[in-house]
């Protein structure tokens, strides 16, 4: 068990509707990670937040958005969302940027 | 920009075997290097890592990595595989100088036969 817990494990929807996956980093994590697995891209990174403020930005597309709360959760905001969205959504956390980054067991996103 | 290859799509060993999974990355400068393993239905777990010092790391589950600048490799080693060991393998590269996010190969798919 990592300590980053993410919620839901699995999400079912239709084209063309929004969802919000969960994520709380462990205890004392001040950086979160968004990332996706998919099976024809492999794992990207999307986006990262240090201590509530944007840090990086990776290959995340326009219609997906993240934040990160003051009590360090956070959320990624999926919408719009289209067949080729399904995939596995993981988010890591570190202390530090340049620490190592602990995954969640990820939230699988199947879009219909 | 950095990047990693990981040239085995699947690698099956018998149980009690070797194993040696290849990452080769490209990266201008000292790179940090990464090692994970996913288990089915499981997120990633770090098994080792470099960032500088002895070319050699010990990892977690009995693994061992080592750093070959003149080969831009970061191969992966176990001196006999468990049944339990089957998982998916990433390995990762960072950038030292800049942003620390990992980017991370196609992954290698460990298949044990018993």
């Amino acid at each position: 068990d990592s300590g980053v817990t993410q919620t839901p494990k699995h999400l079912i929807t239709a084209t063309g509707q929004r969802v919000t996956l969960r994520c709380s980093p462990r205890s004392g994590d001040l950086s979160v990670y968004w990332y996706q697995q998919s099976l024809d891209q492999g794992l990207q990174f999307l986006i990262q937040y240090y201590n509530g403020e944007e840090r990086a930005k990776g290959n995340i597309l326009e219609r997906f958005s993240a934040q990160q709360f003051p009590d360090l959760h956070s959320e990624l905001n999926l919408s719009s969302l289209e067949l080729g969205d399904s995939a596995l959504y993981f988010c890591a956390s570190s202390t530090q940027s340049s620490d190592t980054q602990y995954f969640g067991p990820g939230t699988r996103l199947t879009v219909l | 920009a950095q990047s990693v290859t990981q040239p085995d799509i699947h690698i099956t060993v018998s149980e009690g075997a070797s194993l040696e999974l290849r990452c080769n990355y490209s990266y201008g400068a000292t790179p940090y290097l990464f090692w994970y393993v996913q288990s089915p239905g499981q997120g990633l777990q770090l098994l080792l890592k470099y960032f500088s010092g002895d070319t050699l790391v010990q990892g977690i589950k009995g693994f061992e990595a080592e750093f070959k600048r003149s080969q831009s490799s970061f191969n992966l080693r176990k001196p006999s595989v468990h049944w339990s060991d089957a998982a998916e393998y990433f390995c990762a590269v960072g950038a030292s100088g800049g942003s620390y996010i990992p980017t991370f190969g196609r992954g290698t798919s460990l298949i044990v036969h018993p």
